[in-house]
């Protein structure tokens, strides 16, 4: 069974920095892409980062509102994965959940940590 | 970036009746590359449809997926009292992923 296990979440005032980490099992981690994606409080779904297994070069893809503040990374011998949130603003507010992805889509899912951005 | 457009914003319904969703793209999505997501309440969502009409594993049959281009539909055959939920549409053609704003499927 896949496990998507996040942690990291908590309370940051702005312009702070805040690292996520997913805990995957179930499944051979290394031949997957991984993705981030975040639901601000009652809101709908904002795909936020994305990194392609080490077979397709572990590149990485971010949604215009991170780019350059975030950075998503993998360490396959330890089946984890990271969200390195930089120069935080309120609006980062939001749910974060790991996704492990195929082709694209994200075929399942963690249960989320809470990100709060507040002074 | 390619805008989904979810219609309508809210359904309200009774079980077993059929619900139809919308999903419209601003252009044209490569490939037919749409996903469905079904959530519910405190809940993460889940993955139903994948390239517009392929059931995720563990979809019920009474979920399918149709569309092409930029014009896609959900339908639940017959709903059940567990398919009251918030559904997403997601397209993956390009490198920016994006989500429709939601359907909210509700019991009337």
């Amino acid at each position: 069974e896949v496990q998507l296990v996040e942690s990291g979440g908590g309370l940051v005032q702005p312009g702070r920095s805040l690292r996520l980490s997913c805990t995957a099992s179930g499944f051979t981690f290394g031949d997957y892409a991984m993705s981030w994606v975040r639901q601000g409080p009652g809101k709908g779904l904002e795909w936020v980062a994305f990194i392609r297994s080490k077979a397709y070069g572990g590149t990485t893809e971010y949604a215009a509102s991170v780019k350059g503040r975030f950075t998503i990374s993998r360490d396959d011998s330890k089946s984890i994965d990271y969200l390195q949130m930089n120069s935080l603003k309120t609006e980062d507010t939001a749910i974060y959940y790991c996704t492990k992805s195929y082709g694209g889509y994200f075929e399942s899912w963690g249960q989320g940590t809470l990100v709060t951005v507040s002074s | 970036e390619i805008v989904l457009t979810q219609s309508p914003g809210t359904l309200s319904l009774s079980p077993g009746e059929r619900a139809t969703l919308s999903c419209r793209a601003s252009q044209s999505v490569s490939s037919n590359y749409l996903a469905w997501y079904q959530q519910k309440p405190g809940q993460a969502p889940r993955l139903l449809i994948y390239a517009a009409s392929s059931r995720a594993t563990g979809t019920p049959d009474r979920f399918s997926g149709s569309g092409s281009g930029t014009d896609f539909t959900f339908t639940i055959s017959r709903l059940e009292p567990e398919d009251f939920a918030v559904y997403y549409c997601q397209q993956y053609g390009n490198s920016l992923w994006t989500f429709g704003q939601g359907t909210k499927v509700e019991i009337k």
